[in-house]
């Protein structure tokens, strides 16, 4: 049963270039979240997503900030006209159907905005 | 007011040391605990759930206490792979997980 896998792993652009991380949960597993972890600083949350539904997205930055969990393939978390701000470890993690089971995270995208 | 809080550390113990961490929680209404461990740049991985009764494994305790808000973990004997940094997690109604800053521990040699 593979884990959490979110591709790619390094993903190096430009300012002003759109960056698209994306996210496949657990099998099984119907909760996507979105967290960022800038360097030195704790996990903060972004977006809280299940199939075609986002459901809490209180952490998301108003602009340039966009996630989907469509009914068919991966979550995407999408960063249009990055800036170097938005250097960052991002964190994908999923859950189980179940009402508060267990987050299981996936090895992270580390963007790198030049 | 942060939904979880901890001391950020560090905490710099010798090898074989008994270390305590705290955690405190705003919302009384916080349905699910969890310690995770993280390790330099790497994904944050389950260390243990926490349960009202307490739960041991090996070396790593877990304590909740509902009344004060607040959940705790006891690591006995550290061992130098022990070095990571410690969450606090707490989940709630609408299946939100919080997430405290961390707390950051180093085994001595």
């Amino acid at each position: 049963n593979a884990g959490v896998m979110q591709n790619p792993r390094h993903l190096v652009r430009r300012r002003g270039q759109e960056a698209r991380l994306r996210c496949s949960p657990m099998k099984g597993h119907s909760h996507v979240y979105w967290y960022r972890q800038l360097p030195e600083e704790g996990l903060k949350f972004m977006v809280y997503l299940q199939k075609e539904n986002i459901i809490d997205e209180s952490g998301m930055p108003k602009e340039r900030f966009s996630a989907e969990f469509p009914k068919e393939g991966p979550s995407i978390l999408r960063i249009q006209q990055v800036v170097r701000g938005d250097s960052a470890a991002y964190f994908c993690a999923s859950s189980p159907r179940r009402a508060n089971e267990k987050l299981f995270f996936g090895s992270g995208t580390q963007l790198s905005v030049l | 007011r942060k939904e979880v809080e901890q001391d950020p550390g560090p905490f710099n113990v010798p090898e074989g040391a008994t270390v305590a961490f705290n955690c405190t929680y705003s919302n009384s209404a916080s349905q699910s605990f969890f310690w995770y461990r993280q390790d330099c740049r790497k994904e944050p991985k389950l260390l243990m759930s926490v349960y009202s009764s307490g739960n041991e494994d090996g070396r790593f305790t877990a304590q909740l206490n509902r009344a004060s808000q607040y959940i705790s973990l006891l690591i006995r004997d550290s061992k130098l792979s022990d070095s990571a940094t410690y969450l606090c997690v707490v989940s709630g109604a609408g299946n939100q997980f919080y997430f405290g800053t961390g707390t950051s521990l180093t085994v001595i040699p």
